[in-house]
């Protein structure tokens, strides 16, 4: 049973780099089946998709985010990562990483459809 | 398009049927069969139930429908249940700059 599980500090101060892992069990990320992604919930707020990776490293982003936003992955730990540079409160969130089913083409370009696999989420929240 | 469109809210009783909509755009749900739909419960992950517009993933009851027409889709919840009551998301590929975009939410209550 594939299981998604972050991690990272749940508090980060204003202006600092929020950081998460995201440790996948039960499958291979190097697969090539499936995108990596990661989202996030605003307290009482929608779903925000952020960015998603394939296992080659491929990134696409949120645009609202890309100035700010790093993922990516290690297939050999079968871990990738999340990155977001000088927060503000309107970054606390909870965090969640998932799976997608997609394609990626040689050409760069690629598309996933929904994501089929939740981590249960983090709640991180930007304060001093 | 930051967001797909969807109604705040709908709710219906037991036994009834709801629908939620969910628009986009002719770069999104209108030129691709990729929408997805997410049930989510308070202080849980959201849980898929509809993907590529209309198929259920396994153990998903098949009270739940999804449809699409033009650039809007739809999720269908027929012989509503209590437990059915929670807020459900769509989401979409989109061919723009943004890739991928989630619904705006619609919360279903079960009078």
């Amino acid at each position: 049973q594939l299981q998604l599980q972050e991690s990272g500090p749940g508090l980060v101060k204003p202006s600092e780099t929020l950081s998460l892992v995201c440790s996948v069990s039960g499958d291979s990320i190097g697969s090539g089946r499936y995108y990596w992604g990661w989202i996030r919930q605003s307290p009482g707020r929608g779903l925000q998709w952020i960015g998603s990776i394939y296992f080659r490293g491929n990134t696409f982003y949120n645009p609202s985010l890309k100035s700010r936003l790093t993922i990516s992955i290690d297939t050999s730990n079968n871990q990738f990562f999340l990155k977001l540079t000088s927060v503000t409160a309107a970054d606390t969130a909870v965090y969640f990483c998932a799976r997608a089913p997609g394609i990626f083409y040689s050409d760069g370009s690629g598309y996933h459809t929904g994501f089929d696999y939740w981590g249960r989420g983090t709640l991180v929240t930007v304060s001093t | 398009q930051s967001a797909l469109t969807q109604p705040p809210s709908v709710s219906g009783s037991p036994g009834q049927s709801v629908s939620i909509s969910c628009t986009g755009t002719s770069s999104d749900v209108g030129d691709y069969d990729r929408v997805s739909w997410y049930q989510q419960s308070p202080g849980t992950a959201p849980k898929l139930v509809i993907y590529d517009v209309s198929n259920r993933p396994s153990g998903v009851p098949d009270r739940f429908s999804g449809s699409k027409s033009g650039s809007t889709a739809s999720l269908t919840i027929s012989g509503l249940r209590a437990e059915d009551e929670a807020d459900y998301y769509c989401s979409s590929y989109t061919r723009s700059t943004a890739f991928f975009l989630f619904g705006t939410g619609t919360k279903v209550t079960v009078l």
